[in-house]
């Protein structure tokens, strides 16, 4: 099955800095790779998301990079605020999933934005 | 709000027990699914439910019972649980009919099994 590994799972930057957390995965097949940001006491929330066809993907102060041949995808966050500390889950879609809708989280990295 | 609710927040139950979470969304989503989140672990897909029916179900104990009633509730009855058993529980919805459609998360309800 879909195994998918999440780096650092710690992260404390400076506001204004840049943060960057990175996930691979094992399934060659994948083709969809979603970044959920989580606060404390709510669920997780799409923040951006990259499909297979694609290598890069930005949205404001957010972008994400796909590396298909290396099997590994990363979340870039520049002039970091401290309203972006929370909890940050990569996944990506497994291909024995019978469903087609199941979704394979990394175990999460923590980020802290200091002012 | 992600237009998906969940009752109770918080529930503290012991191991004899019966009791259910309440998943709704209000999205017009035909696709459910429940998921536990254990500190330091993954979340963990538990079921599926397309189009009322499941479609998945990831190995999880049957004391672990899903009910989908309709496209826009979602339940899950425990009994008899385990402490280890202790997590948040997540809903969320989904569109399906598409190549893979963000997930909608609910807040999740915070289990202890005392």
């Amino acid at each position: 099955g879909e195994n998918v590994e999440q780096h650092p799972s710690t992260l404390s930057v400076q506001e204004g800095d840049s943060a960057v957390i990175k996930c691979t995965y094992s399934d060659s097949a994948s083709n969809y790779f979603p970044w959920y940001k989580q606060e404390l006491g709510k669920g997780p929330q799409l923040i951006i998301d990259i499909r297979s066809n694609v290598g890069e993907k930005k949205d404001q102060r957010i972008a994400v990079t796909l590396n298909k041949t290396a099997k590994h995808f990363s979340l870039h966050i520049t002039e970091t605020q401290p309203e972006d500390s929370a909890v940050y889950f990569c996944a990506a879609t497994p291909s024995n999933s019978n469903s087609g809708y199941a979704l394979n989280f990394g175990k999460g990295t923590s980020l802290l934005v200091t002012p | 709000e992600t237009g998906v609710t969940q009752t109770p927040r918080h529930l503290v139950m012991g191991m004899t027990n019966k009791k259910s979470l309440k998943c709704e969304q209000h999205l017009g989503h035909n696709a459910m699914y429940w998921y536990k989140q254990s500190a330091k672990k993954p979340l963990e897909l538990m079921f599926v439910y397309s189009l009322e029916e499941r479609v998945e179900n990831n190995s999880v104990p049957s004391r672990f019972s899903p009910e989908c009633p309709n496209s826009s509730h979602l339940f899950l009855h425990l009994h008899t649980l385990q402490p280890e058993d202790s997590a948040l529980y997540l809903c969320a919805s989904s569109q399906e009919g598409q190549n893979y459609n963000e997930q909608f998360f609910g807040p999740g309800t915070r289990l202890t099994v005392l």
